[in-house]
């Protein structure tokens, strides 16, 4: 099931530059597009969201771009800071049901 | 901050028992799921429940797996005769409204089947 595809297995950033993280999908039935971020030992924690009617969402220093064309959406982080650092994984669900499919995750690092 | 709680944090069990891994789901929240993660793999959706009863369910919930929500604050998942592929950790999560998308999750079960 390779629905929603994270590429890039890490990722490393020093602190105070911009993060992003990058997601594609496949299924044109996502309507809604989230993503969590997950410390060792605890379970995952939303962070942001959007809809498939839009192409941005923005809380604070985190931002996350939809292109419905390109079937990709990614997840910056700016400033990145070390309390950051974690694996963030992109989910999608199909319109109308309650199933999220995520990604692999993405093992973001951010050194000082 | 309300959160979900999961119990046990880890059991170890022989394969063919059966388990009953524990959630509190955030109290003014309706729905409820499990979820898995198998390591080194995704996390994979296995039911939602709402009502009383299940809303939505994978391939991967046959018929080894229910749900329950025994009183007004538990919600249980249990597998019947537990298989060595069962061995993954169980993630319990609750939402206000359904197609919310933005689920709570609990801290997970991990379950280690011998």
């Amino acid at each position: 099931d390779q629905q929603v595809k994270q590429n890039s297995p890490s990722l490393s950033v020093q602190e105070g530059r911009i993060s992003i993280l990058n997601c594609d999908y496949t299924n044109s039935m996502f309507d809604y597009f989230l993503w969590y971020k997950k410390y060792p030992a605890e379970g995952p924690t939303f962070l942001i969201s959007i809809s498939s009617i839009k192409d941005k969402n923005e809380d604070g220093r985190f931002t996350v771009f939809l292109n419905k064309s390109a079937k990709h959406l990614s997840l910056h982080i700016v400033p990145s800071q070390p309390g950051d650092s974690a694996v963030y994984f992109c989910a999608a669900r199909i319109k109308n049901t309650d199933k999220l499919i995520f990604g692999t995750g993405t093992r973001l690092q951010v050194f000082p | 901050e309300p959160e979900v709680t999961q119990t046990p944090s880890h059991q170890v069990t022989q394969m063919g028992q059966e388990v009953i891994l524990r959630c509190v789901p955030i109290s003014n929240h309706l729905y409820f799921y499990w979820y898995r993660q198998i390591l080194g793999q995704k996390v994979e959706f296995l039911v939602s429940f709402y009502n009383n009863e299940i809303s939505e369910k994978s391939e991967i919930f046959d018929d080894q797996f229910s749900v329950e929500r025994p009183d007004g604050s538990n919600f249980t998942l249990k597998i019947r005769s537990t298989k060595l592929e069962d061995s993954a950790m169980y993630f319990c999560a609750s939402s206000r409204e359904r197609f919310a998308g933005e689920l709570f999750f609990g801290e997970g079960s991990r379950l280690t089947v011998l």
